[in-house]
């Protein structure tokens, strides 16, 4: 059974503060969607990413694919408070085209 | 254009009521999901639908029903809840398969006692 671990699963610092959290599988993936949700709502897309070594930037937030399409990880430069919030990984299973295996989430405090 | 709502947003029952929860999405998107979300657990797949008139099981779907008459509605059902069913549920809708550009609604939290 293929299993997304994410960690930490729990990180508070300090407004600009750098930060990396990390999404590792024992199988590879075929891609890998990064996710943030904010309490009481549900999760909003970042970045999908699909090709091994693949580095995506959405501001601040670096996303990187690991070579062996095996890990990710989110890098955050000068966190703000506004990037509070739960970090989730997600990837497609290789028997369903329909369903997606979720991480516990990364749950990131910026304290101002 | 409201994307996806979820209603109701709260909802306490006791064991063995029934209940429906409703999912509507305004996107004319084909695929529809449901999730539920437990503390320290990811996201888990209860069912889902590729089209109006279509469901099928997910990760989860023991004590759920669901249907798509519509395509723009998919509704979760609970025929007799359990404390089991104690959970945060998700509905999410997308363009293409596995949610990918999909967007999620608000969620519902569900309490059975």
């Amino acid at each position: 059974t293929q299993l997304l671990e994410q960690s930490p699963q729990f990180l508070s610092i300090q407004e600009g503060e750098n930060l990396t959290v990390y999404c590792n599988s024992s199988s590879v993936f075929s891609s890998l969607q990064w996710y943030r949700q904010e309490p009481g709502e549900g999760p909003v897309l970042l970045v999908t990413v699909v090709t091994g070594g693949e580095v995506k930037k959405l501001k601040r937030l670096t996303f990187q694919f690991g070579d062996a399409r095996k890990d990710s990880s989110l890098h955050i430069t000068a966190a703000q408070p506004g990037d509070t919030g739960l970090y989730l990984c997600a990837s497609k299973t290789r028997d369903s085209n329909y369903q997606l295996i979720w991480g516990a989430g990364t749950k990131l405090i910026i304290k101002p | 254009n409201a994307g996806v709502t979820q209603t109701p947003k709260f909802r306490v029952l006791k064991t063995g009521q029934s209940m429906t929860l409703l999912c509507a999405q305004d996107m004319n998107h084909e695929y529809m999901y449901w999730y539920r979300q437990d503390p320290g657990m990811g996201l888990r797949l209860i069912h889902y639908s590729v089209g109006e008139g279509t469901t099928a099981k997910g990760e989860v779907p023991d004590g759920y029903n669901v249907s798509r008459l519509k395509k723009q509605n998919f509704l979760l059902g609970l025929e007799s809840a359990a404390p089991s069913q104690t959970s945060v549920y998700f509905c999410a809708s997308s363009k293409a398969p596995s949610s990918v550009g999909g967007y999620f609604g608000p969620g519902t939290r569900l309490t059975v006692t």
